[in-house]
């Protein structure tokens, strides 16, 4: 069964708290990104990876932190520095980057920060 | 920075009836995509349509682009209440290997 998995779907942190959202995929995809969804907006980019250990910072990278290991994962690491933390958090991959490829998303994490 | 704007903002439709989304875009493109967002979830690829493609189907979805004015339309056809989601168009500006989604369509079909 492949696809992208996220975990988990709900997250509670305190304020001041680093978390971490994990992002795996099995579809042997070389791309994979990091995207924030807040209420009724659309996709803000914060963090992709081309290939295994790159990455670069997307629109909205401040506060987050990211790494590329292995093909299959890019965890996502909200720190405390991220003045507005709660909202959708959404990893997607493609074969490759750009936009002649389609993404594959995941469920999503929600992360409430309080 | 936000490229693509969708239009309206939120559409209701009985079932049966076809429903048009609009997305204005900035800069020139090589390619579009339409992607569908049901509440709390994650989003699933439509369809893709490339620059030097005008219309495309696929099922009861039309996709036309309009380079010249910047723009895409996405239709709906015969719409059911299963359709029921958020619509975004995705664009990839030229020189560049990201998306950049757009704000999206909430669409409601009534059964």
């Amino acid at each position: 069964d492949g696809g992208i998995t996220q975990s988990p779907k709900y997250l509670f942190r305190k304020e001041g708290q680093n978390v971490t959202l994990s992002c795996e995929q099995n579809l042997n995809h070389d791309a994979m990104y990091w995207y924030r969804q807040d209420p009724g907006q659309g996709l803000r980019l914060i963090y992709y990876s081309q290939i295994v250990n790159d990455f670069q910072k997307g629109d909205i990278a401040e506060g987050y932190s990211v790494s590329r290991e292995k093909k299959e994962s890019f965890p996502l690491t909200v720190t405390s520095a991220q003045k507005n933390p709660t909202a959708f958090y959404l990893c997607a991959s493609s074969p490759s980057s750009g936009g002649t490829y389609e993404q594959y998303f995941g469920p999503g994490t929600r992360l409430t920060v309080t | 920075s936000q490229q693509g704007e969708e239009d309206p903002q939120a559409l209701s439709i009985q079932e049966g009836e076809n429903a048009t989304m609009n997305c204005s875009y900035k800069t020139s493109i090589n390619n579009l995509q339409w992607y569908r967002q049901n509440s709390g979830r994650g989003l699933v690829h439509l369809i893709l349509i490339r620059s030097n493609e005008r219309e495309k189907h696929s099922g009861r979805l039309r996709v036309t682009l309009d380079t010249s004015k910047k723009s895409s339309s996405l239709l709906i056809t015969a719409s059911r209440a299963a359709d029921t989601a958020s619509y975004f168009c995705a664009t990839d500006a030229r020189n560049t290997d990201k998306l950049i989604f757009g704000t999206g369509t909430r669409l409601q079909v009534f059964p």
